[in-house]
């Protein structure tokens, strides 16, 4: 089966521009994750669906941070305006639920460096 | 509040010898535990994860971990290094999203592990 899609693989901006990530989940999967790595750093989760409709976004900073995940299934990650300090690689990740046993599938990640 | 801690954030061993990456974990509510492996310039992958069935969980690769609640441990072994298994692996305890149902993981940071000719 296909994996999870993210584009686009690489981003550089410079501070105050925006950039928008776009995720495709394993067909199927009704939990969509995006998580935030810092280099050195384990994922941290900014938000995550079940379906098209927010479970947890407490990590989000909402000032700056949008998502959304029209139809249930491709989810969209937007920082306006970016900040240095959001250099990082975005993973997108997906599961069949939100059941604590679940086994999440990661994208590739994008890659975003702010200068 | 659930929490991972991996000891050692660099770990260096030689082809054919043992490997040991140590995880510990602090959680209010039976915890369930995996174990990711991230190769460069690539997602997490599922190496092998704790349900509450057997305490001995054997994954991919060779890789197998043993849940000690006592000591309150998920430490990944593995007999025998290969030059293939350089890469950073990463613990995670599953916790409750918003104090929710669901489910979400929290990742330590990350041990790297070197592997010697």
């Amino acid at each position: 089966e296909a994996g999870v899609a993210q584009s686009p693989r690489y981003k550089i901006i410079e501070k105050r521009q925006s950039v928008a990530f776009w995720c495709n989940p394993i067909s199927g999967h009704a939990t969509l994750y995006w998580y935030q790595q810092i280099l050195g750093q384990g994922p941290k989760l900014l938000i995550q669906f079940q379906n098209n409709g927010v479970v947890d976004d407490s990590q989000l900073p909402k000032d700056r941070f949008s998502a959304e995940r029209l139809k249930g299934v491709d989810s969209t990650l937007k920082i306006q305006p970016a900040k240095l300090e959001d250099s990082a690689v975005y993973l997108c990740a997906s599961s069949f639920s939100s059941f604590r046993t679940d086994t999440q599938y990661f994208g590739p990640g994008t890659r975003l460096t702010v200068l | 509040a659930q929490s991972v801690t991996q000891l050692g954030s660099h770990v260096s061993v030689s082809e054919g010898a043992l490997v040991l990456l140590r995880c510990n974990y602090s959680s209010s509510v039976p915890p369930y535990l995996f174990w990711y492996v991230q190769y460069p310039n690539q997602g997490l992958q599922l190496l092998l994860k704790y349900t509450s069935a057997a305490t001995l969980v054997k994954g991919i690769n060779g890789f197998e971990a043993e849940f000690k609640k006592s000591e309150t441990s998920f430490h990944l072994t593995k007999p025998s290094a290969h030059m293939s298994d350089a890469a950073e692996y990463f613990c995670a305890v599953s916790t409750d999203a918003g104090g929710t149902s669901y489910g979400k993981l929290t990742f330590g940071q990350g041990t790297i592990l070197t592997v010697h000719p």
